[in-house]
């Protein structure tokens, strides 16, 4: 079954505690995102990466980093979390430019 | 600055009955635009999508239709049914630019 996987779905820690968010594809795209979804604010992209080893900023990149040195995986990294990082996070994969994006269920973080 | 704005939150309509939701655009650049729907507890999906160099996409009960000159896209449901209650989030992008731009959605509630 084609799809995106993310892991863990929820998760609550504390400030300052480094965590990563992964994120696996078995479609063979090449383009993967990830979006952050807060109330009132609808999606918003964080990063995203066009080919392995190419990755670039979203709109609100702050805070997080990525990595991309498979084409299936496109972790989302959070060095030291604060609590203004608590959001919804989805990850999502496409074949390229006009094809649609397939997002994963999300990733609800709460940070204390 | 909001380059894709959905200015209504909410929309309620009865089953049967057609549902308009409404995007606005101010990126004159953007010639690809896509409607997903989300669940709640899910990923967003893909519904449907229109190149700039159409003005109408249908497929089944869901059409969408763009005005460049105002900016301005719908999406038509026709006829509406329960399960079509979801988040409508409108996005766009231009050119070869991988990345979406989405609003903020609107939550679309068909009551039977």
């Amino acid at each position: 079954e084609a799809q995106v996987t993310q892991n863990p779905r929820y998760l609550i820690t504390v400030t300052g505690k480094k965590l990563t968010v992964t994120c696996s594809q078995n479609m063979n795209h090449e383009y993967m995102s990830w979006y952050r979804q807060d109330p009132g604010l609808g999606l918003r992209q964080i990063y995203y990466s066009m080919n392995v080893e190419v990755t670039d900023k979203g709109d609100v990149p702050e805070g997080y980093k990525v990595s991309r040195k498979e084409k299936r995986n496109f972790p989302l990294i959070l060095e030291s979390p604060s609590p203004n990082q608590t959001s919804l996070y989805f990850c999502a994969s496409s074949p390229g430019f006009g094809g649609e994006l397939f997002f994963g269920e999300g990733s609800r973080l709460t940070v204390l | 600055d909001q380059q894709v704005k959905q200015n209504s939150p909410s929309l309620s309509v009865q089953e049967g009955r057609i549902s308009i939701l409404n995007c606005d655009y101010t990126n004159s650049m953007f010639d690809y635009f896509l409607w997903y729907k989300k669940y709640p507890a899910e990923g967003p999906t893909f519904l449907i999508s229109i190149s700039s160099i159409k003005d109408k996409n249908e497929d089944g009960r869901f059409t969408v239709f763009l005005n460049k000159s105002a900016k301005h896209l719908s999406l038509h449901i026709v006829p509406s049914q329960p399960g079509d209650s979801a988040v409508y989030f409108c996005a766009a992008s231009e050119g070869s630019n991988y990345k979406l731009t989405f609003g903020k959605g609107t939550l679309l509630t068909v009551n039977p």
